[in-house]
């Protein structure tokens, strides 16, 4: 199974600031279409996960452009521009590359 | 607007199967694949398996000698089959698809 690493486990961001958060993978998700299967997902307290980036860089619809995704095929940044009190959560990136499809441990956004 | 709802019995005896319905709406299941993903309480998520606008289906290889997954394209809805349920299947299953549109997940308790 790919193995999805994520760094840190907790983030503490002023509102306004900045955050990143990485994901490694045990495995290249790029694929020979030349697409990095990747996504990101923010779990907010006591909802369901909500897709923020898909295929590494691809903004989900209706997401804030204050989101981005970029990376290599085995090393991934989530960027959040302007930390907002509406994007504390949890954070998970996932592989959509192969069966079974996996996730990172995840990563828990709070405001300072 | 893409829906999606997951049904089924809040509690399972131990060796006992878990039946659940995902009804969906705003989206045909003979063009969008549906996945099943579980989060036991307080844990990350784990994808189950999925089943594709075809209507073959994969599954985590963890889960596969127990697990089924159907479906009935005219009731637009989406069954999960797990049997010889263990305590350690305790989790919140959600049913979503693709990824991007999630339901709000159904609490699962195993234990007598």
């Amino acid at each position: 199974d790919i193995v999805m690493t994520q760094a840190p486990l907790s983030v503490s961001v002023t509102p306004g600031e900045s955050a990143s958060i990485s994901c490694r993978s045990s495995k290249s998700l790029l694929h020979s279409n030349g697409i990095t299967y990747v996504y990101w997902y923010l779990q907010k307290p006591g909802k369901s996960p909500q897709l923020l980036i898909y295929r590494m860089s691809n903004l989900a619809s209706g997401v804030p452009d204050r989101f981005s995704g970029s990376g290599s095929e085995t090393d991934f940044t989530l960027k959040i521009s302007r930390v907002e009190a509406e994007d504390v959560g949890i954070y998970y990136c996932g592989q959509l590359l192969e069966n079974p499809y996996t996730f990172g441990a995840g990563t828990k956004l709070e405001l300072k | 607007q893409v829906q999606l709802k997951e049904s089924g019995p809040g509690l399972v005896q131990p060796s006992q199967t878990l039946s659940l319905t995902c009804t969906v709406s705003g989206f045909s299941l003979t063009s969008n694949s549906v996945h099943w993903v579980r989060q036991p309480p307080g844990k990350g998520l784990e994808w189950v398996g999925a089943i594709w606008s075809g209507g073959s289906t994969d599954y985590n290889s963890a889960l596969k000698s127990r697990l089924s997954i159907s479906r009935d394209t005219s009731k637009s809805q989406v069954f999960l089959k797990m049997n010889s349920l263990q305590t350690e299947d305790t989790a919140i299953y959600f049913c979503t698809r693709g990824t991007a549109h999630w339901g709000q997940g159904v609490m699962v308790t195993v234990s007598s």
